[in-house]
């Protein structure tokens, strides 16, 4: 059964850094074809794709925050770490990870998700 | 970026009508188009992949067609648990993957 799980603060101040961990159970991230990402989605609004890595370490960013964004895994732990410097009121929002399964899908589809974090930023 | 566009951005259905929701892409895609569905204060569940392959476990009233530009979500048969938002998404330009704005599917 494959779950995954965000964690970290559910308030940060504008300029700080936002550091989130997704814990997963039910695959590995050194199984080839295996990657997990990152998504976030203000209220009300639509979702936005944030990073990704794969089983071979490979990272991919959203262009227009790849110099704010760092996505790392720990496969010992089975923990994906996202961190997201100088943080600002307007990317307050709902962040998720996700599980693809390249092999399976053919493609980097999103087919296990977290429920979510709740991320506020604000003085 | 390409960019997706949905059609209907609100749709409001009955329990046993047929309904269709249009993603359509600002360039060719070949197939990598996935359907997301999300009710609120969930996470988003995948339905269709690949335009048209459905997700394991997800109920075959849903359905996906289209390659290039132009897809469609069918779901056959109206469900009360089918009342969401769904949004499409492009692979096809990875890493550059985007979301469609969704379509808000209510009573």
């Amino acid at each position: 059964q494959v779950t995954l799980r965000e964690s970290g603060p559910a308030l940060v101040k504008p300029t700080q850094t936002l550091t989130l961990t997704c814990t997963f159970s039910g695959f590995s991230l050194s199984t080839s074809g295996m990657c997990v990402t990152w998504i976030r989605q203000p209220p009300g609004k639509a979702l936005e794709w944030l990073a990704l890595i794969d089983w071979d370490d490979d990272k991919y960013y959203r262009t227009s925050l790849e110099t704010r964004l760092t996505i790392s895994k720990d496969t010992s732990k089975n923990q994906v770490v996202l961190t997201m410097t100088n943080m600002d009121p307007v990317d307050t929002a709902t962040y998720y990870c996700a599980r693809s399964d390249f092999y399976t899908t053919g493609s980097y589809y999103f087919d296990y998700w977290g429920q979510g974090i709740l991320v506020t930023v604000s003085s | 970026d390409i960019q997706l566009t949905q059609s209907p951005s609100f749709l409001s259905a009955s329990v046993g009508d047929r309904v269709t929701i249009t993603c359509r892409a600002s360039q060719d895609i070949n197939i990598y188009l996935a359907w997301y569905q999300q009710k609120p204060g969930k996470a988003p569940k995948l339905l269709i992949y690949g335009a048209s392959t459905l997700q394991n476990g997800v109920p075959s009233r849903f359905s996906g067609s289209g390659s290039e530009t132009d897809f469609t979500l069918t779901i056959s048969s109206l469900q009360p648990e089918d009342y969401a938002t769904y949004y499409c998404q492009q692979l096809n330009s990875f890493p550059r993957i985007t979301f469609g704005p969704g379509t808000k599917v209510d009573i």
